[in-house]
C-alpha cells in the first residue's frame, strides 16, 4: 500500500531564516506531487506541482521554491523567511495510472505547521 | 479555468440529524472527478467521498453519500445519522481527467451539536 511522509510537523523560524520541509512517498512509482498552504480557517492554495523529477510548476509567485531531487521526494524550500509564510503546508500526490478506487484521488500528508517569528 | 464555490462558510447540525453541505463548479470539460475531503481539527486531510461524472449514480459510503446533478454543475454531501465525530472543515474539489491539478472550494465548516 501507498503512504506519504511528511516532516517537519511543527516549526517555529524566525524572519530571514531558510525553510525546507520534505515529503516523500512510498509504494508507487512516478506519482503527481504537490504543495499546498492553508492559512488559519481558510481554504487550500496549491504552491507547486511535479509530474517528473526535475519538473516543477509554480503557481504562486513568493518567497518559496520546490524540488524534486528524486521520483517519491518533493522539498519544499525558501532562502529567507517571511511573517507571511507562516501556515499549514499539506503535501499530496495522486497517480493517474493508479487503478481502482485510488484512481486520480489525492492523497495528503498530516501536513507542517510552520511558525515564523 | 475551473471554479469551485461552496455557498455555506459555516453549518450546525444536532447529532442524529441529517445535513446537506452544498458545492458548485464550473467548467466546460464534460469528463471529470469529484470530491468532498474533511479536515478535522487534527487538520488531516481525508477524502470522503468521490464521484466521476460519467457515472449516473451518485456515490454512497456509509453515512455519506452524493446528490450530483451535471447539467446544474451541482455536487452536494449528505451527512445522515450526524455524529460529533463529523465536526470538520469540509472541502469540495474538482479535478480535470486530463489534468494534474486539483480545484479546492473555500470549505464549509460544519459543527455537530450534542
Amino acid at each position: 500500500s501507498q503512504t506519504i511522509h511528511q516532516w517537519p510537523a511543527t516549526l517555529v523560524q524566525p524572519v530571514g531564516s531558510p525553510l525546507s520541509l520534505e515529503c516523500t512517498v512510498e509504494g508507487t512509482s512516478n506519482p503527481n506531487l504537490y504543495w499546498y498552504r492553508q492559512a488559519a480557517g481558510r481554504g487550500l492554495q496549491l504552491l507547486f506541482y511535479s509530474v517528473g523529477i526535475g519538473q516543477i510548476s509554480s503557481e504562486v509567485p513568493q518567497n518559496l521554491s520546490a524540488s524534486r531531487p528524486q521520483d517519491r521526494q518533493f522539498i519544499l524550500s525558501s532562502k529567507k523567511l517571511l511573517l507571511s509564510d507562516s501556515g499549514f503546508y499539506l503535501c499530496a500526490w495522486n497517480s493517474l495510472t493508479q487503478g481502482g478506487s485510488g484512481a486520480n484521488v489525492l492523497t495528503f500528508g498530516a501536513g507542517s505547521r510552520l511558525t515564523v517569528l | 479555468a475551473q471554479t469551485v464555490t461552496q455557498s455555506q462558510p459555516e453549518m450546525s447540525v444536532q447529532e442524529a440529524e441529517t445535513v446537506t453541505l452544498s458545492c458548485t463548479y464550473d467548467t466546460s470539460e464534460s469528463n471529470y472527478y469529484l470530491f468532498w475531503y474533511k479536515q478535522p481539527p487534527s487538520r488531516q486531510m481525508i477524502l470522503v467521498i468521490r464521484q466521476e461524472a460519467y457515472k449516473q449514480q451518485n456515490a454512497t459510503e456509509n453515512r455519506f453519500s452524493v446528490n450530483f446533478q451535471k447539467a446544474a454543475k451541482s455536487f452536494s454531501l449528505k451527512i445522515s445519522d450526524s455524529q460529533l465525530g463529523d465536526t470538520a472543515m469540509y472541502f469540495c474539489a474538482f479535478m480535470s481527467n486530463y489534468g494534474q491539478n486539483f480545484v479546492f472550494g473555500p470549505g464549509t465548516r460544519l459543527s455537530v451539536l450534542p
